[in-house]
This record gives structure tokens, sequence and C-alpha cells, in this order.
């Protein structure tokens, strides 16, 4: 397997603008999770899904950020409108079981100017 | 919900010392602990991990302790080498979801 794929691996955008992160999670893994990684926030948990379904979002920051799973195979992160303070490294993770081993992706570097 | 804290932020030892990381949780009921390595510019990855019904676990020159009843476990790299040099997370589950510790960067000088 390739292992948790994410799309795009950097994103340059302006403030204001929509930014849409992708994310395919290993084949049979059941969880998928959307992290946050920033200096000084560390690793932070936005939200995740068990068999495409949204379980918890508390760490979504607001309602500028959207996440869905149409499928076990996909799934997308959004921010409209994007500002500066989203600047971070997304990460999507998948994993074969609730609590067990994450299956990081390679991570998308967000930077908003 | 959990609250991980991880001490120290930064660690620097000499190439063959051992290095020591901390964590501390809140959530009782938590029962999974791994510990994730990630070099400059990569991906977290899982080196370790314990499970609430051991006190201690080991592979090669990583151990990790796990103190439910103070709710604090730690990981011991010994013999460090210079390819150590990463940051470290620790982690507990609340439920489903895993909190991860602030990191510490371990710099392992030759």
């Amino acid at each position: 397997d390739a292992g948790v794929i994410q799309s795009p691996r950097h994103e340059v955008t302006e403030m204001g603008q929509e930014v849409t992160l992708r994310c395919k999670p290993i084949s049979g893994h059941d969880y998928l999770f959307w992290y946050r990684q920033t200096m000084m926030r560390g690793l932070e948990l936005l939200i995740y899904f068990n068999n495409n379904v949204p379980i918890d979002d508390s760490g979504m920051p607001e309602d500028r950020f959207s996440a869905k799973m149409p499928n076990a195979s996909f799934s997308t992160l959004k921010i409209q409108p994007s500002e500066p303070r989203d600047s971070a490294v997304y990460f999507c993770a998948s994993s074969p079981g609730g609590t067990g081993e994450l299956f990081f992706g390679e991570g998308s570097r967000l930077t908003v100017l | 919900g959990e609250n991980v804290e991880q001490h120290p932020s930064t660690l620097s030892v000499q190439e063959g010392d051992s290095a020591v990381i901390k964590c501390t949780y809140s959530d009782s009921a938590s029962n999974y602990f791994p510990w994730y390595k990630q070099e400059l510019g990569k991906r977290p990855q899982l080196i370790i991990d314990i499970r609430s019904n051991v006190g201690e676990k080991k592979d090669q020159r990583i151990a990790v302790t796990l103190n439910k009843t103070a709710k604090h476990f730690s990981l011991h790299i010994t013999e460090t080498q210079p390819e150590d040099s990463a940051v470290y997370f620790c982690a507990a589950n609340a439920g489903n979801m895993l909190t991860f510790g602030g990191g510490t960067r371990l710099m392992v000088k030759p």
C-alpha cells in the first residue's frame, strides 16, 4: 500500500481565498483524522471520522473550517475564507481501529499571505 | 477532554548517553500511550506504544514505562545515536482520539 496520500504538499495562497486539502487513507482503515501542526500549538486534532461519519469536530477552530468524507477512500478539509493564522502543516492520518497506530500522510504545508 | 503535558521541550545529550522524556495525562480512562518520532520536514511515525495493562515495554534501545496511579509515562532511549535526533511526541487516548503532548526536541551531539 502507498500509505496515506495527501495533496497538495505545498500551498501558498492569499488571505480570503478558499483552500481545499485532500486525503486518501490507507485502504481498509475505518478511522480518518485531520491534525494541524504549528510551532505554537503543536499537533492539534481538528476532526475525525469513523466509517465516513464525522464523530468529533470539537477541534475545528471556527466555521471557516469544514471537512467531508464522501467515501471510504477520500476526505477533504476546506478553509473558506483563509487567514494568515491558518498557516500550518495539516496532517491526515488513518487507523485500522479506534485505539492503535496512526499512519500519517506527508502533510500539506499551507501558507496564507 | 484529555490534557497531555510533556517535558522537557528540548533535550541535548552526548552520543552514547541516555535520554528520558516524561509525560503526564489527565484522563484516568486513558488506556493507550504511544510515542511518535518526527524528523525535520517529515511525518510523525510511531516508535513504541504501551497499553495500560502493562507497566513497561522495551524494544531494543527504546523503553516506555507507565504509572497509571500517578498518570505519567516516560520514554527512555539508551546509547543515543545522532540519528535519534528528532522531535518526539507522547500521546494519550480519550476514547478513539489521540491527544499529543507539546513535543521534545532531542539533539544528540556526536
